[in-house]
Formats: structure tokens, sequence, C-alpha cells
């Protein structure tokens, strides 16, 4: 039982490029979410899927894009990357409301 | 927006010492809190939960206090030991939230 699978886990772009980080559950769970953490803020919500078909803006947003491609992936895509997007993104998912999360290992992205 | 907080940055505690971390949250709608712990290169990981109903949980090795009239909740770690060294994040989401709000994190040190 693999969890939360994210993809790559290290990452260095360049400012104007874009790409696409990953994420798959095989938890049959219906909540998906993307964090990304800097140093001294902890986690950050920058979108969420409450269920498949759905997507809603957290509290960092701007410049993420999302897609809930079916219940089991959902994928973040900066489509421009600037330096400040540099951080450590997480990708969590849960049953429902009233669950915990359970976090992916990470995608340290660098854009330079 | 939400305010989760935590008292200390940073605690050192003697391997077979008990460590106490400490977090104080702003929402009073908030009924559901999750203790994580992340090490270091992972994602975090669920220790304990508690539900707004109860004031106190345990765990191996672990308990969770809520004091609900201040607002706080507590982690403490019986016998600590080196593998406890990790940063712990306290969470909790509101009753009609579809989100947990994470606190910047207490980096927990265990002295041999």
């Amino acid at each position: 039982n693999a969890g939360v699978t994210q993809t790559p886990k290290f990452q260095v772009l360049k400012t104007g490029q874009s790409m696409t980080l990953q994420c798959a559950q095989d938890m049959n769970h219906n909540s998906m979410y993307w964090y990304r953490q800097d140093p001294g803020m902890g986690l950050r919500l920058i979108y969420y899927s409450a269920s498949e078909g759905t997507t809603d803006k957290g509290e960092v947003p701007n410049g993420y894009n999302v897609s809930r491609l079916n219940k089991r992936e959902f994928s973040l895509r900066l489509e421009s990357a600037a330096p400040s997007q540099t951080s450590v993104y997480f990708c969590a998912s849960r049953t429902g409301e009233n669950y915990g999360y359970t976090f992916g290992s990470g995608t340290r992205l660098t854009v330079v | 927006g939400e305010s989760v907080g935590l008292h200390l940055p940073t605690l050192s505690v003697q391997e077979g010492d008990n460590s106490i971390i400490n977090c104080a949250y702003s929402n009073s709608a908030s009924d559901y809190f999750i203790w994580y712990k992340q090490e270091s290169g992972k994602g975090p990981q669920f220790i304990i939960d508690i539900r707004s109903n109860m004031d106190k949980r345990q765990g191996q090795r672990v308990t969770v206090l809520l004091n609900k009239t201040v607002k706080h909740l507590s982690l403490q770690i019986a016998a600590t030991q080196p593998g406890d060294s990790a940063v712990y994040f306290c969470a909790e989401n509101p009753r009609t939230g579809n989100q947990f709000y994470f606190g910047t994190g207490t980096s927990l040190t265990v002295i041999p």
C-alpha cells in the first residue's frame, strides 16, 4: 500500500518555465490537497479538491492551477515559475472532513 | 484566516525525559485537532488526534491535552528517545471547514 505518491522528488526550474507536480493516492480518499512549506511559515494550503470533480482555492493559490484528474490523482501546475515559488510542496489526502491527512513525501522545487 | 501558533520554536530534552510541546489556536469553532511529526526530508506523519468533546487522549508514549477554555493544545511524549527528534506541528480543523490549518512547528532535539 503506497499511500500518497508524489513525483518528482526534486526539480530545478528556470524563471518562466512551466511544470506539473503529480500526486496519486491509492487509499480511495475523497479529498486531496496541495500545500507548500516554507521555513518559519508552516504549511500553507494552495488548492484542494473536496471530492472528484471539484477544486477550490486555498490560502496561497496565485501562480498555480490544479486538476483533479480522477479520484486518485490531483496535479499542481506552475505555468510560469517564479523564484518566490521555491519551496517544498506536499500533497495530502483524506477520506473526508473530520479525518486526518496522509501526506506524500514532498517535492523540493527550486526556481532560479 | 486561521491562526495556529506554538509557544516555543525549539525544544531540547535529555533522552529518557518527558517532552511537552504546546500549541495555541485561535478559532473557537475548531473541533478536531491533530499532532503531526515531520522528520528531515519527509512528509508530516500523523501522531495523535483529539476531538473537541474530549480533554485528553493517550497513545503509545504520547498524550494530547485539549483546553478549550484557553484554546490550548499540548503534546506530551513520555521517555523521549533519539528517534523522537523532529519538527512537531499542531493542526486544527474548524467544524465547517474543508481543511486543516497548521502551526509553524516546534523543533524537538533529543540529547543522548
